[in-house]
């Protein structure tokens, strides 16, 4: 069983609405938590840091970890074309660890 | 800064041959780190450096080598290819900004091997 699980998609959602994206994970250890975002025959860039639980936004972003159910999410709030993507979650026991990345969603969102 | 720079982006091996994929990068970065990436499986880390002349593996080693003689450059090796080593080779760094770790994991735009 792979240590961090993500639903592979493809997500597909109208233009405005809001993405829900999630990852679960076994490994209780983790507490550094990211969310990559990744075009079409481009590299991962970051969008969201967050360190233990708790909630992050930063603009149409929202970042959530709950670690009592090992779980964490991503929302983007007012979907645009441009968000389509596959979205990688990431996750570490410590800062400077080795990440463990999710398979990645692909998200498509239609005009 | 370029960031980080992958070369080639395209490779056609046959098996058997040899090969380095080359990477680096310009932030002065302490940690370099190589991925591969394969359908349905995300991002698996091959090898990782934490500053130069050390190194050590990461999830998927076997096959490949590596070193770091300068902070700049962190160069993999494919050692003698095979059909199982098709995929799309990420080099990522990591370093502190303004004195503080980020966390971020800076990508190059990738490597596409192929493996005949």
């Amino acid at each position: 069983q792979k240590e961090v699980e993500q639903d592979p998609g493809p997500l597909s959602v109208p233009e405005g609405a809001i993405v829900s994206l999630n990852c679960t994970y076994s490994n209780s250890a983790f507490q550094y938590f990211m969310w990559y975002r990744q075009y079409s025959r481009k590299g991962p860039e970051l969008l969201m840091y967050t360190y233990s639980s708790g909630n992050k936004e930063d603009g149409r972003f929202t970042a959530q970890v709950d670690k009592s159910s090992k779980y964490i999410s991503l929302f983007i709030r007012d979907s645009q074309p441009s968000d389509s993507a596959t979205y990688l979650c990431a996750m570490s026991a410590d800062s400077w660890g080795k990440f463990q990345f999710g398979a990645g969603t692909q998200v498509v969102v239609t005009p | 800064n370029a960031g980080v720079t992958q070369t080639p982006k395209f490779q056609v091996l046959k098996t058997g041959q040899s090969m380095t994929l080359q990477c680096a990068q310009d932030m002065n970065h302490e940690y370099m780190s190589w991925y591969r990436q394969d359908p349905g499986m995300g991002l698996r880390l091959i090898h990782y450096s934490v500053g130069a002349g050390i190194t050590d593996q990461g999830e998927v080693p076997n096959g490949y080598n590596v070193s770091r003689s300068t902070t700049e450059d962190f160069p993999l090796r494919l050692l003698s290819a095979a059909p199982s080593q098709t995929s799309v080779y990420f080099c990522a760094s990591r370093g502190l900004a303004g004195g503080l770790d980020t966390g971020e994991l800076f990508f190059g735009e990738g490597s596409r091997l192929t493996v005949l």
